[in-house]
């Protein structure tokens, strides 16, 4: 089946880190993103990891996948206030498709 | 290089009306896919082209549907409108590639009345 999780809202103090999780059902899913949108914004892409990595970093971004579990989390270090927005995950099942399957995004709100 | 681009940004229509929304992806991206935001539903996947042909079709009613012309630009249409057709439409442009990087334009917000 095809369904994507996260926690709704994570409140974090500037300069702390934060940690947005995600599950997901698809165990042919290829590769698993995390997208930014501010308000009134598109979709940023942020990151992405392929199904056979464990962990990839960024810069500030941690990205976790656990294949077994199926769980996807997302650190961001030393969290400043231009990071409040809404994060989502999300799948891209294998096949010949570009289809996204989206998490239900989670609000960050980041406390000066 | 120029992101991508939808047009318009806003757009108010009553119900019964159909509306053309417009979507140019980033030069060389063949791949062109939209999606429905609402604040109840998320982020629902609608179609997927690819080359001037549907690749792909999310669960939506035939009252959606979408074209890709020669130079990829793609249009979306839906028609008789209804109230809960309301939400942000975004468009996604990638190229062919083992990660399919998406890159999303900013949206048209479509408000029916």
């Amino acid at each position: 089946g095809e369904d994507v999780e996260q926690s709704l809202f994570l409140s974090v103090r500037e300069g702390d880190s934060s940690v947005i999780n995600c599950t997901y059902t698809d165990s042919s899913s290829t590769y698993l993103y995390w997208y930014k949108q501010e308000p009134g914004a598109g979709l940023q892409l942020l990151t992405y990891i392929f199904s056979n990595m464990d962990m990839k970093q960024d810069q500030r971004l941690t990205v976790l996948l656990n294949k077994k579990d199926k769980h996807l989390s997302l650190r961001i270090a030393d969290t400043q206030t231009g990071d409040s927005a809404i994060y989502f995950c999300a799948e891209k099942p294998g096949g010949a498709t570009n289809k996204l399957i989206f998490g239900t995004g989670t609000l960050l709100a980041v406390q000066p | 290089k120029a992101g991508v681009t939808q047009t318009p940004r806003y757009l108010i229509k009553t119900r019964g009306q159909q509306v053309t929304l417009s979507c140019s992806p980033i030069s060389g991206h063949r791949s062109v896919s939209w999606y429905q935001q609402t604040p109840g539903q998320g982020l629902q996947f609608l179609f997927e082209y690819f080359s001037e042909t549907q690749r792909n079709k999310g669960n939506f009613p035939g009252r959606f549907s979408g074209r890709q012309f020669s130079n990829s630009r793609s249009e979306m249409n839906v028609s008789t409108l209804e109230l809960g057709d309301s939400a942000l439409y975004l468009c996604a442009s990638s190229v062919t590639g083992p990660n399919n990087e998406q890159f999303f334009g900013p949206g048209t917000r479509l408000t029916v009345l």
